[in-house]
């Protein structure tokens, strides 16, 4: 079955440590989204990429980096930049390179702090 | 910025009651699109809205998209225990740009 897989589920960081967050689609989608989730909130966007080698930021990348060498991952670092990681991690993919297309999500990766 | 607001933030309903949930953006939409989120699931897209005025039915849910194309409005018909999670509207400005999403509306119902 085509979908989004994210690893992992659960993620701990240490202080002063990078992580990376996997996701990867077979739904030939070109889009690509990384959000993140507060407990009882909506969908912050972080990274976003329409296409192979290109991506963009969102409205909180600050302390996140992405990379998309390959049209079916699209990998987010959580770096020790970023203060207050703890919170729900969603992948999502659609299917143009148009960001108006309805998106696909993926399970979520749910990060804490040690 | 594009802001996308949604009314009300969290609503407790009697099973069997009407829900209805309303969603504004502070400028034109080229569409509208609906997400369900379970808790502790992940958004699952539900529909998307594209003209002036649309209304769209599944089953017990309703969809409108204002005439203006800057609201929208999500509508559930004798609430069942199955309707449960967080429903989020979202819309680009212009059919290139990202999705904004609202900050959803939290449903519980109440066997």
């Amino acid at each position: 079955d085509g979908g989004i897989t994210q690893s992992p589920k659960y993620l701990f960081r240490k202080e002063g440590q990078n992580v990376t967050l996997s996701c990867e689609q077979n739904l030939n989608h070109d889009a690509m989204y990384w959000y993140r989730q507060d407990p009882g909130q909506g969908l912050r966007l972080i990274y976003y990429s329409q296409i192979v080698n290109d991506f963009q930021k969102g409205d909180i990348a600050e302390g996140y980096s992405v990379s998309r060498e390959k049209k079916e991952s699209f990998p987010l670092t959580v770096t020790s930049a970023q203060k207050n990681p703890t919170a729900f991690y969603l992948c999502a993919s659609s299917i143009a390179s148009q960001g108006a297309q309805p998106q696909h999500f993926g399970d979520g990766t749910r990060l804490s702090i040690l | 910025g594009q802001q996308v607001m949604q009314i009300p933030q969290y609503q407790h309903v009697q099973e069997g009651e009407d829900f209805t949930t309303y969603c504004n953006s502070s400028t034109t939409l080229s569409n509208i699109q609906w997400y369900k989120q379970r808790p502790g699931g992940h958004p699952v897209f539900l529909i998307q809205l594209v003209k002036s005025g649309e209304v769209k039915k599944q089953k017990r849910l309703t969809f409108q998209f204002g005439e203006a194309k800057k609201n929208s409005s999500l509508h559930i018909t004798a609430t069942q225990t199955t309707d449960v999670g967080t429903y989020f509207c979202a819309g680009p400005q212009t059919s290139y740009d990202k999705v904004i999403f609202g900050p959803g509306t939290s449903l519980s119902v109440i066997p």
